[in-house]
């Protein structure tokens, strides 16, 4: 078993829809959870981090990390074309080394 | 937040050189940097783990002498990809750590594409 899963898509949605995207973990080590966009050619770059549990919400954007369940989500609300691309969920125990998921490719279209 | 930048964004060099690559945190102090490897379609594999003022540690599999990492300078890492060849061409990535308290997290630089021929 990988120590993240995150289904890969590909993820095709209308423009103003709610996008959800998760990943599952195996180590409860695991404190330091991260969403990474990641467009074609460029970087990952990060849209939203959470320290243990809980929710966090960056204007369209929610990060929800339930540890008992060793789940987290990122949901998108008001999807734009913009929003195109793909999601890679990150995790560490330390900030040291993370473990990525596959990453999801998401489009959205007008 | 923060900002990793790395250059060359692209670089094509004739196989047999060395080229390399730059990371940089340019409002914050790194004491640690990563870097990563990407083929294409796949997610971002770690090559090694780098400290300033230390030796970097490098993954299972990568080889210290071919990918040799400085990190001279608390807002400066190097990769160097020694006598290129062309199976060493790939999406090359950075990050750094922020430590803030509550805050840290990683930050990725644009990436470098190196092409080699």
């Amino acid at each position: 078993q990988k120590e993240v899963e995150q289904d890969p898509g590909p993820l095709s949605v209308p423009e103003g829809a709610i996008v959800s995207l998760n990943c599952t973990y195996s180590n409860s080590a695991f404190q330091y959870f991260m969403w990474y966009r990641q467009y074609s050619r460029k970087g990952p770059e990060l849209l939203m981090y959470t320290y243990s549990s809980g929710n966090k919400e960056d204007g369209r954007f929610t990060a929800q990390v339930d540890k008992s369940s060793k789940y987290i989500s990122l949901f998108i609300r008001d999807s734009q074309p913009s929003d195109s691309a793909t999601y890679l969920c990150a995790m560490s125990a330390t900030l040291g080394r993370l473990y990525f998921g596959r990453g999801t490719q998401l489009t959205v279209w007008p | 937040g923060a900002v990793v930048s790395q250059h060359p964004s692209w670089v094509i060099c004739k196989s047999g050189t060395s080229v390399k690559i730059e990371c940089r945190s340019l409002d914050f102090q790194a004491t640690t940097m990563f870097w990563y490897r990407q083929f294409p379609k796949q997610s971002l594999m770690l090559m090694a783990t780098s400290n300033e003022g230390s030796k970097a540690t490098y993954e299972q599999g990568v080889e210290k002498d071919k990918f040799l990492i400085n990190h001279a300078s608390l807002t400066l890492s190097t990769l160097t990809v020694t006598s290129a060849h062309p199976e060493d061409s790939s999406f090359y990535i950075c990050s750094a750590r922020v430590e803030k308290g509550a805050g840290n997290t990683i930050y990725f630089g644009e990436g470098s594409w190196l092409t080699v021929v």
